[in-house]
């Protein structure tokens, strides 16, 4: 079951936060953020495992929300460098080896 | 470590011939994963392998596709008889489990791009 991610996409001025949803309908073990550039791989940005704590990258982080099953990505202050499509890769408690992706967040930040 | 490398980076086949990708993961992951990914949308899973068992393949992969992990290191995904809707990014990742088989963040490999005409 793929998590579902909201927005499906969001523009941004430099220097403005915006935050990206992940939730799943299964109990999450884990969640994984990633960002992709048009034409790249997506690149591993964080994990949160079940139990665990806040994460955070440079200003990007992220918390894990077990009772509700959502994950969310917090971009702070946001660069130009940001701009790309964030995925949040779910493991859930009764399938431990896939890893299942939503459809992606469009993220344009702008000068 | 030069990180999970695939090949060949990009592929224009006619419908109906095979085609075969192949992946060589970062040294020591046991973790082999395949995804498909189309413009637009996130990787979609295909198939994983641990060492060279092949744990689990999605119901969206046809019989016409194939992976393989030799002695558990490089990887293969075959297609035969490749129809248009085949065209596709096809993405490989890896990554090390823990000891309870759990997972490590996943690196994925540049992609190989298909294209069926």
């Amino acid at each position: 079951q793929q998590p579902v991610q909201s927005p499906q996409a969001v523009i941004l001025r430099e220097g403005e936060d915006a935050v990206i949803n992940c939730s799943s309908s299964k109990a999450l073990y884990s969640v994984h953020w990633y960002r992709q550039k048009h034409g790249e791989a997506p690149v591993f940005l964080m994990i949160l495992l079940k139990g665990g704590e806040q994460k955070g990258h440079e200003k990007i982080s992220a918390s894990f929300n077990e009772k509700k099953q959502q994950s969310s990505l917090y971009l702070t202050a946001s660069q130009l460098s940001y701009s790309g499509t964030y995925f949040c890769g779910t493991v859930t408690t009764d399938s431990w080896g896939k890893l299942q992706f939503g459809a992606g967040t469009q993220v344009v930040v702008t000068p | 470590d030069t990180g999970v490398s695939q090949d060949p980076r990009h592929k224009i086949t006619k419908r109906g011939q095979n085609v075969t990708f192949r992946c060589d993961p970062i040294s020591e992951h046991n973790r082999l994963y395949w995804y498909r990914q189309t413009l637009g949308q996130g990787p979609e899973f295909l198939t994983y392998f641990q060492n060279e068992a092949q744990l689990e393949k999605s119901r969206l992969l046809s019989d016409r596709f194939s992976a393989e992990r030799p002695k558990g290191s490089f990887s293969t995904l075959e297609i035969q008889r490749t129809e248009q809707g085949d065209s596709a990014m096809y993405l490989c990742a890896s990554s090390l489990t823990d000891r309870a088989f759990l997972n490590t963040e996943a690196f994925f490999g540049q992609g190989t791009r298909l294209t069926v005409v």
